[in-house]
């Protein structure tokens, strides 16, 4: 059984650049939800994908978009970055309507924006 | 008030010692309860997940959800060194990890 896989592992942008970060699934799951930690604070939900379209978003504004392919495997893109920005970037797959509600996070994408 | 209150900590036990640590939530739709334990620059692992209230036991580890005090504990016997981490309590409304909403963590050190 193969984990959850984010790349790349860090990333330095300047403010009002645009990034992406990727994401694969771990086998089996059909769902992909992007969070942001921001240091010594608790994942912040960004939003969660199932079956390619957008399933719910959190409190973040509309410059925080996402991807998911055939595959399962998902995209965040974030345009005209700010400073506030920078953080810990977590992707988390899972088996929507499986009857569980277990999460597995990838390993993060830390990014820093100057 | 935030959904999730969780002491960050630090917390530092002596190696074998019982740790206790909690959250208290305000949303009385939450179903499912999670801890994730985080080591530095990582992701969460997940270590225990239970659905509305009761105990789950796993190993040394034991989670507890009131739903009626809005209040979730997660016990470590037995502490190790390997267990210094961060630990964070999560908890949703559904399935899948829908909109789940995380704890800030609390530090835990164990010394040999």
């Amino acid at each position: 059984e193969t984990g959850v896989t984010q790349s790349p592992t860090h990333l330095i942008k300047t403010r009002g650049q645009q990034v992406t970060l990727r994401c694969s699934s771990q086998s089996g799951h059909n769902t992909v939800s992007w969070y942001q930690q921001a240091l010594g604070q608790g994942p912040q939900f960004i939003f969660q994908y199932y079956r390619e379209e957008e399933n719910g978003r959190g409190n973040f504004p509309p410059r925080f978009s996402g991807l998911q392919f055939p595959n399962y495997s998902s995209e965040l893109n974030v345009n005209a970055l700010e400073l506030d920005d920078s953080a810990l970037y977590l992707c988390a797959s899972s088996r929507l309507r499986g009857g569980d509600n277990e999460q597995f996070f990838g390993p993060g994408t830390r990014l820093t924006v100057l | 008030q935030k959904e999730v209150e969780q002491d960050p900590g630090p917390l530092s036990v002596p190696e074998g010692a019982i740790v206790s640590l909690n959250c208290t939530y305000s949303n009385s739709a939450f179903q499912y309860f999670m801890w994730y334990r985080q080591y530095s620059r990582k992701g969460p692992e997940l270590l225990m997940y239970t659905y509305s209230s009761g105990n789950k036991e796993d190993g040394r580890f034991t989670a507890q959800v009131d739903k009626s005090s809005k209040y979730i504990s997660l016990f470590i016997r037995d502490s190790q060194p390997s267990d210094s981490a961060t630990y964070l309590c999560a908890m949703s409304e559904g399935t899948g990890g829908f909109k789940t909403i995380f704890g800030a963590g609390t530090r835990l050190f164990v010394k040999a």
